[in-house]
């Protein structure tokens, strides 16, 4: 299976700040790689795809990037409803599909 | 509007057993693999297994396999999870999730509410 390892696990901001998200993979995935946004009780939400394909519907203020092993998901301006848990999934290896572990994002 | 309903979710026994449900709304269903995911409490997301458009393919985590079952019914736009011989480590809420396409993609564009799944003595 392929590992991923996201950091950080936790994550203290402010509204308004740049925050950024990173995902290792134990081998290069190629891109196949998708972000989720998952708020307390509710469904995860998929934000990005393809490393950083935007999701309809979901803000510009998402961004993702990376290549090979490595990969970011950042918000450039931090908002309010964006305090969450996000993960991070491989789809590479078909069908062994694995998430990260998850960063919670939380208001400082 | 798509819509993933999931049901059959209790408390059960180690050892027991279990059929899930997913009710499926609002796009056309055999258009489409799909896919259980599950999420211990408090923990990550961990994929369980899928089934492509037609049934014809399907395959299942490690974690699960031999034990769990997934299949559909197209006819009543409907996904199902059979779940055997229950650990107490299958605690877990379980999600319906959509692919994006026919054949597996890997990612998901919609999800279920999920349902609750805890195997206790």
């Amino acid at each position: 299976d392929i590992q991923m390892t996201q950091s950080p696990s936790s994550l203290s901001a402010s509204v308004g700040d740049r925050v950024t998200i990173t995902c290792r993979a134990s081998q290069g995935i190629s891109n196949s790689l998708a972000w989720y946004q998952q708020k307390p009780g509710k469904a995860p939400k998929l934000l990005l795809y393809a490393a950083s394909r935007l999701e309809s519907g979901v803000p510009s203020r998402f961004s993702g990037s990376g290549s090979g092993t490595d990969y970011t998901l950042t918000i450039s301006s931090l908002q309010p409803e964006d305090f969450a848990s996000y993960y991070c999934q491989q789809y590479y290896l078909t069908p062994q599909y694995t998430f990260g572990q998850g960063t919670k994002l939380e208001i400082k | 509007e798509v819509q993933l309903v999931e049901s059959g979710g209790v408390v059960v026994q180690p050892g027991g057993s279990l059929r899930l449900s997913c009710a499926a709304s609002g796009f056309t269903f055999d258009d489409y693999t799909m896919h259980w995911v599950r999420q211990a409490p408090g923990k990550g997301l961990e994929w369980v297994s899928l089934i492509s458009w037609d049934g014809g393919s399907t395959y299942y985590a490690d974690s699960v396999k031999g034990r769990f079952t997934i299949s559909r019914d197209n006819s009543k736009n409907s996904l199902y999870l059979q779940m055997n011989s229950l650990r107490t480590e299958d605690t877990a809420l379980y999600y319906c999730a959509k692919d994006i396409s026919a054949v597996a993609s890997g990612y998901f564009d919609y999800w279920g509410q999920g349902t609750l799944v805890t195997v206790s003595s």
